[in-house]
């Protein structure tokens, strides 16, 4: 079976940094995604992880640890366009993606 | 440059109704998805195809039915609607046969089963 943790909501400030964490346990671990979705619309890919270490994006930055089964995607200088849930998935042995529940993020003024 | 389209947008249907949602996309991908998203519960996969053809069930298979006859389509099924069936569907393609390429997304379809 795959488990994919996420915390359900974050709330946090314009311009400030935030994290959002992602723990998995799964079998034949290939790489992870995330994915942002803002409300009512579809998911856009972020970043994309399958060596430990970090990945830098402008503003977004993803980190993964194979081996303790964690990631987390660091946004950078918040913006209110900000606001969205971000997904985490991972992909393993089948050919599809696994997500998790998603963050909800709420960047307030 | 449409990418992935979904048609219809949205839809009421009454429990025992049947439709069927199309999924197009304009990127010769091969690997074409079906997903639901219900609040708190994340994106789960329904049914996937590899290739022209081929269909494979996903997490939620139950209740629905694909087909891929061409390259470019992917249609999702529902023979009896169900008010659990209640849902935001979400239609993704991906190129080649590298899982870690990103998958694309359509809009999705938002239905309603009364």
């Amino acid at each position: 079976g795959q488990n994919i943790d996420q915390p359900t909501e974050m709330t946090a400030t314009e311009g400030a940094i935030v994290q959002i964490n992602c723990t998995y346990q799964t079998s034949g671990f290939n790489g992870l995604f995330w994915y942002q979705q803002h409300a009512g619309e579809a998911p856009t890919f972020l970043s994309y992880n399958v060596l430990d270490g970090l990945e830098e994006k402008g503003r977004f930055s993803s980190f993964l640890s194979r081996s303790k089964g964690y990631s987390y995607l660091l946004l950078k200088e918040l913006q209110m366009k900000d606001s969205a849930s971000y997904l985490c998935a991972v992909t393993t042995g089948r050919r599809a993606l696994t997500f998790g529940s998603g963050t909800r993020l709420q960047v307030q003024p | 440059n449409a990418g992935v389209t979904q048609t219809p947008k949205f839809r009421v249907l009454k429990t025992g109704q049947s439709m069927t949602l199309l999924c197009a996309q304009d990127m010769n991908h091969e690997y074409m998805y079906w997903y639901r998203q219900d609040p708190g519960m994340g994106l789960r996969l329904i049914h996937y195809s590899v290739g022209e053809g081929t269909t494979a069930k996903g997490e939620v298979p139950d209740g629905y039915n694909v087909s891929r006859l061409k390259k470019q389509n992917f249609l999702l099924g529902l023979e009896s609607a169900a008010p659990s069936q209640t849902s935001v569907y979400f239609c993704a393609s991906r190129s080649g046969t590298d899982i870690n390429q990103p998958q694309h997304f359509g809009d999705g379809t938002r239905l309603s089963i009364l």
